[in-house]
């Protein structure tokens, strides 16, 4: 089975601080994706990547930015985490073609205090 | 922009019923794929099913099954003899000529025994 690990199920950071969220696929998936989950508002995509080094921005990538230097690693860092960034936070991997299934991480719920 | 709009914010079924729960989409593309995922408490996202736009017939997965309006834009899922597992939230996705793909805000299905 595919596995898509993000480091932490659970994360609390201040203010101001720069924060990594990590995900890593074991299936050399070329598409990896970050989506921000809330209450009432769905999943929204921040960022997407479909190669190494190469990525494009989702529907809400202000105040994100992502890195993917290796296939199996997508992160997502919060240059200046601010308390409006408080929320779920879900990686997903697939193989390239767009009728492919999205393969997802359990999620990270960050809080920022 | 693409948009998915699940009108449902909440549904419940007793046990062993069935349930619909509806999606629709809006879309200029003639060439796309539709998705309902389901993510219990657990929070892992699991596909349910999907369905290319082309194909008139409807898709089928065991008690899962659609019914795929393509002129109304309408995508919802029929749960059959609903168990208490199948509590969970249910997204509907939609997924087009790019990588990414666009997630209604999701139905919150309960299940009483």
């Amino acid at each position: 089975d595919v596995k898509v690990t993000q480091s932490s199920r659970y994360l609390v950071k201040r203010t101001g601080e720069k924060v990594f969220l990590e995900c890593v696929q074991d299936m050399d998936h070329e598409n990896m994706f970050w989506y921000r989950q809330d209450p009432g508002l769905g999943l929204r995509l921040i960022y997407f990547s479909y190669d190494v080094k190469m990525k494009e921005k989702g529907d809400i990538p202000e105040g994100y930015s992502v890195s993917r230097e290796k296939k199996e690693r997508f992160s997502l860092i919060l240059e200046s985490a601010s308390t409006n960034q408080t929320s779920m936070y879900l990686c997903a991997s697939r193989e390239a073609g767009r009728t492919e299934k999205l393969f997802f991480g359990s999620g990270t719920q960050l809080s920022v205090l | 922009a693409q948009t998915v709009t699940q009108s449902q914010p909440e549904m419940s079924v007793q046990e062993a019923e069935t349930v619909t729960l509806s999606c629709t989409y809006d879309t200029s593309e003639s060439d796309y794929y539709l998705f309902w995922y389901k993510q219990p408490p657990s929070r892992q996202m699991i596909l349910v099913i999907r369905q290319e736009a082309y194909k008139q017939q409807n898709a089928t997965e065991n008690r899962f099954s659609v019914n795929f309006q393509k002129a109304a834009k309408s995508f919802s899922l029929k749960i059959s003899d609903s168990q208490l597992g199948d509590a969970a939230m249910y997204f509907c996705a939609w997924g087009g000529g790019s990588e990414k793909l666009v997630f209604g805000k999701g139905t919150k299905l309960t299940v009483n025994p």
